[in-house]
């Protein structure tokens, strides 16, 4: 069984300081994590994957995460926030093969303050 | 490159009533999914299409109904309205329905039931 948990469900920071949005997940065997990003009223857009390649998985738009299976996180960060990064952040965790369901978290909301 | 393409942009149905939204797949991709996202939450998997067959299903029950065509294309049905049917539908194709691959999306179709 899977299962993804966001701990914030919203972040403010200022801009131009660093965003942490928070992803643990649990998985009975080597997942595939994502993160995806959803503006108002539009669809979801990848920003990275994690695929059991290199841990640390620089995505677009200046995102990157780590995967720490010690710790069963995949934490989202950026050095400089950007007003334009308000939005929400979704984790996704999935599993091999076809038939496996795909697990959104349940969203962080990242307010940029001016 | 086309991207995921939904159809229509946002629906109004009344109560019992049935409806299908219709979601064409990105060029060179065989698997569609379909979430449902209700204000303020993650999205929820629904199903997923691979090559015209059903092959995975999240906790919906069968008035939740899809199709997929020779061109992987897709149809989601829903029968019976009911008024917590009220979301965002949103509609994702993948290059290979595995684990891994990432989803594109569309924009979504929001569906109003009163």
């Amino acid at each position: 069984a899977q299962s993804v948990t966001q701990l914030d469900s919203h972040v403010s920071v200022s801009e131009g300081t660093p965003v942490l949005l928070r992803c643990n997940y649990s998985s009975s065997y080597s997942p595939s994590l994502f993160w995806y990003v959803q503006h108002p009223n539009k669809g979801l857009q990848l920003l990275l994957k994690y695929t059991s390649a290199a841990t640390l998985v620089k995505g677009i738009n200046g995102f990157e995460a780590e995967f720490k299976k010690s710790e069963t996180s995949f934490h989202l960060t950026k050095p400089s926030a950007h007003m334009s990064d308000a939005a929400e952040y979704f984790c996704v965790v999935s599993g091999g093969n076809r038939d496996d369901k795909i697990i959104f978290g349940k969203g962080t909301r990242l307010h940029i303050l001016p | 490159e086309t991207g995921v393409t939904q159809s229509p942009t946002h629906l109004i149905k009344t109560r019992g009533q049935q409806v299908t939204l219709r979601c064409s797949s990105q060029s060179g991709h065989n698997t569609v999914s379909w979430y449902q996202q209700a204000l303020g939450q993650g999205p929820q998997f629904i199903f997923q299409y691979y090559r015209e067959e059903e092959n995975g299903r999240g906790n919906f029950p069968p008035r939740f109904s899809g199709l997929q065509f020779p061109n992987y294309s897709s149809e989601l049905n829903v029968n019976a309205l009911e008024l917590d049917d009220s979301a965002l539908y949103l509609c994702a194709s993948s290059l290979t329905g595995l684990g891994n691959s990432p989803l594109h999306f569309g924009n979504g179709t929001r569906l109003t039931v009163t």
